[in-house]
């Protein structure tokens, strides 16, 4: 158990939707990312959230967002999905920071199964 | 750009055997690099990772990796397959900028272990 925690586990919905994935990262963690795994594209860096604010953007659509709030969850919205969209969607948290070691290892959730239908 | 290759997206080995996955980068500095491992429907664990220290990298489950920059390589070995070992494994190169670290990954490399 890596102590990041992923809800839900499978999600099934259809095309033109909209889904909230949720993170909760180890305790003490400040920076969260979101990856995406597709057959198509493998495994993908999408967004990077530390102590709230935005820190890096991959390869993530404009129908993508995110957030990380105050207690250091984070969330994924996708909407107007598509079946492209169906993926395996991770969240890893670490302990980077400012004056930290900057190659913490990232600690990565079960992942979230989308399934676009 | 900081990128990796995988060699073989499929490797079969008998029990026993050495296992050999093969990861080359490339990089314009000195790279933090990672091997993972992904057993099904499960997520991502850290096997290794090179960070500049040691270039013989000692990992969990008996694994290991050279780091050699003359061939721009980070080949994970085991001596000695077990069953257990079979799952998909992945490099990876942190892509360092502007103060974020996310991970650059390979394709991937999918171990079948043959009794």
């Amino acid at each position: 158990d890596s102590g990041v925690t992923q809800t839900p586990k499978h999600l099934i919905t259809a095309t033109g939707q909209r889904v909230t994935l949720r993170c909760s990262p180890r305790s003490g963690d400040l920076s969260v990312y979101w990856y995406q795994q597709s057959l198509d594209q493998g495994l993908q860096f999408l967004i990077q959230y530390y102590n709230g604010e935005e820190r890096a953007k991959g390869n993530i659509l404009e129908r993508f967002s995110a957030q990380q709030f105050p207690d250091l969850h984070s969330e994924l919205n996708l909407s107007s999905l598509e079946l492209g969209d169906s993926a395996l969607y991770f969240c890893a948290s670490s302990g980077y920071g400012p004056g930290q070691d900057h190659y913490n290892e990232q600690f990565f959730g079960p992942g979230t199964r989308l399934t676009v239908l | 750009a900081q990128s990796v290759t995988q060699l073989g997206s499929h490797v079969s080995v008998s029990e026993g055997a050495l296992v050999l996955l093969r990861c080359n980068y490339s990089s314009s500095v000195p790279p933090y690099l990672f091997w993972y491992v992904q057993y099904p429907n499960q997520g991502l664990q850290l096997l290794l990772k090179y960070t500049s220290a040691a270039t013989l990298v000692k990992g969990i489950n008996g694994f290991e990796a050279e780091f050699k920059k003359s061939e721009t390589s980070f080949h994970l070995t085991k001596p000695s397959a077990h069953m257990s070992d079979a799952a998909e494994y992945f490099c990876a190169v942190i892509l360092s900028g502007a103060g974020s670290y996310q991970l650059t990954f390979g394709k991937g490399t999918k171990l079948s272990v043959i009794p």
